[in-house]
């Protein structure tokens, strides 16, 4: 199986201040068709996971725009540009190139 | 409005069976995949098993393989999954999801059933 490494584990942020998670992947996410399936999950306290990004960078409807996507290959960032109190939660990676779909262990983001 | 809506956890002892359910409304359920994505207490999230739209496609986690089966009734727009021989280590919220496209994750959960093995 695919191994999908997150860091930090733990990310405390400042309102109003940037944040970025890392995931790695043990091997290469280009499928054959050329796409990248990278997928980047947020899950609020008590709630069911919800997709913000697929496809590395696209951003799904209604996610804010401080939420950005980056990467190739095996590694990929997730960015929020200004983290407000409403992104408290735990971020997941997930890559759907290959079977079985594999998640990262999640970034659990909290307020200073 | 895309609506998934799981049902049928609960208590059951090792080794038991169990079967969860996922009504599904707002789209046309037999065009798309669907996954079963589980959720330990306190932990991340771990993949199950998918289905493509028609049900000939099917995956497994090792973690499942041979104990569980999933399956769909694309007349009543509803997935299952039927869970055998269960482990302490099955338990946890089992949320049903969505996969929009080929390869494309999964972009509709549901509320989550919870699973809890124990004697």
């Amino acid at each position: 199986d695919v191994v999908v490494t997150q860091s930090p584990l733990s990310l405390p942020v400042t309102l109003g201040q940037p944040a970025s998670i890392s995931c790695r992947s043990s091997q290469s996410l280009v499928f054959s068709d050329g796409n990248t399936y990278l997928n980047w999950f947020q899950q609020r306290p008590g709630h069911s996971p919800r997709r913000l990004i697929y496809k590395v960078s696209n951003r799904d409807s209604g996610v804010p725009d401080r939420f950005s996507g980056s990467g190739s290959g095996t590694d990929f960032t997730l960015k929020i540009s200004r983290v407000e109190a409403e992104d408290v939660g735990v971020y997941y990676c997930m890559q759907s190139t290959h079977w079985p779909y594999t998640f990262g262990q999640g970034t659990k983001l909290e307020i200073k | 409005e895309v609506q998934l809506v799981e049902s049928g956890g609960g208590l059951v002892q090792p080794g038991g069976s169990l079967r969860l359910s996922c009504a599904a409304s707002g789209f046309t359920f037999s065009t798309y995949a669907m996954h079963w994505v589980r959720q330990a207490p306190g932990k991340g999230l771990e993949y199950v098993s998918a289905i493509s739209g028609n049900g000939i496609i099917i995956y497994y986690a090792d973690s499942v393989k041979g104990r569980f089966t999933v399956s769909r009734d694309n007349s009543k727009n509803t997935l299952f999954l039927q869970m055998g021989s269960l482990r302490v280590e099955d338990m946890a919220v089992y949320y049903c999801a969505r996969e929009p496209a080929y390869k494309a994750g999964t972009d509709y959960w549901g509320q989550g059933t919870l699973v809890t093995v124990s004697s």
